[in-house]
């Protein structure tokens, strides 16, 4: 049971290139988030979803694009990079609403250039 | 929208006891979390409170009085290993997501 896990765990990216970081979750979870995360500034909520096929947008969407086309898998993905974008990302998934905790994957730290 | 501020740092002695408070304006209320982050790591859970009053897990208490919109976070018996950031989180009207305060910075001195 490996919880959630995250690829890549680095990257470094020159502005205006893509990529797609990938979250996978083995708990069978519905919810699954995305959230980057900046000093002094907290985790903030970048994209969700509440169940398979379904995503909606967080605090901070714009130039961030998501998917879930399967139940444990959810996708970030940045269509043309930017120095802004340069982030410490978490993926988090939660089985339910209420008392249920979110379980936060190992991050990926992206450097854009 | 969501407004949640804690204090940045905090410092303490080891076998001392700690205080990390949060205070929240939300639209709604539907529970409050907190979380302890080790740098470099992900975020872990510690607590959860729906209901005014305390809640104690061994070293760790929290508390919550929603018509004051406040929440703390007591560290007891502190240990060095307990040097971390702490999160406060509160899931407002829209309860399939959390929002996060900044997180408070605990250092533990010998």
């Amino acid at each position: 049971n490996a919880g959630v896990t995250q690829t890549p765990k680095f990257r470094v990216l020159k502005t205006g290139q893509s990529m797609t970081l990938l979250c996978a979750q083995d708990m069978n979870h519905e919810y699954m988030y995305w959230y980057r995360q900046d000093p002094g500034m907290g985790l903030r909520l970048i994209h969700y979803s509440v169940g398979e096929g379904t995503t909606a947008k967080g605090e901070v969407p714009d130039g961030y694009n998501v998917s879930r086309l399967k139940k444990q898998n959810f996708l970030l993905g940045l269509e043309s990079a930017a120095p802004s974008q340069t982030s410490v990302y978490f993926c988090a998934s939660r089985q339910d609403r209420g008392a249920d905790t979110q379980y936060f994957g190992p991050g990926t730290r992206l450097t854009v250039l | 929208g969501q407004n949640i501020d804690q204090p940045t740092e905090m410092t303490a002695t080891e076998g001392a006891i700690v205080q990390i408070n949060c205070t929240y304006q939300t639209s709604g209320f539907n529970g409050l979390f907190w979380y302890q982050q080790h740098a470099g790591e992900a975020p872990t859970f510690l607590s959860y409170n729906v209901l005014d009053g305390l809640e104690e897990k061994g070293r760790f208490s929290s508390f919550l009085s929603r018509s004051k919109g406040y929440s703390y976070l007591l560290l007891k018996e502190l240990q060095m290993k307990d040097s971390a950031s702490y999160l406060c989180a509160v899931s407002g009207s829209n309860d399939y997501k959390l929002s996060f305060g900044a997180g408070t910075t605990v250092t533990v001195r010998a």
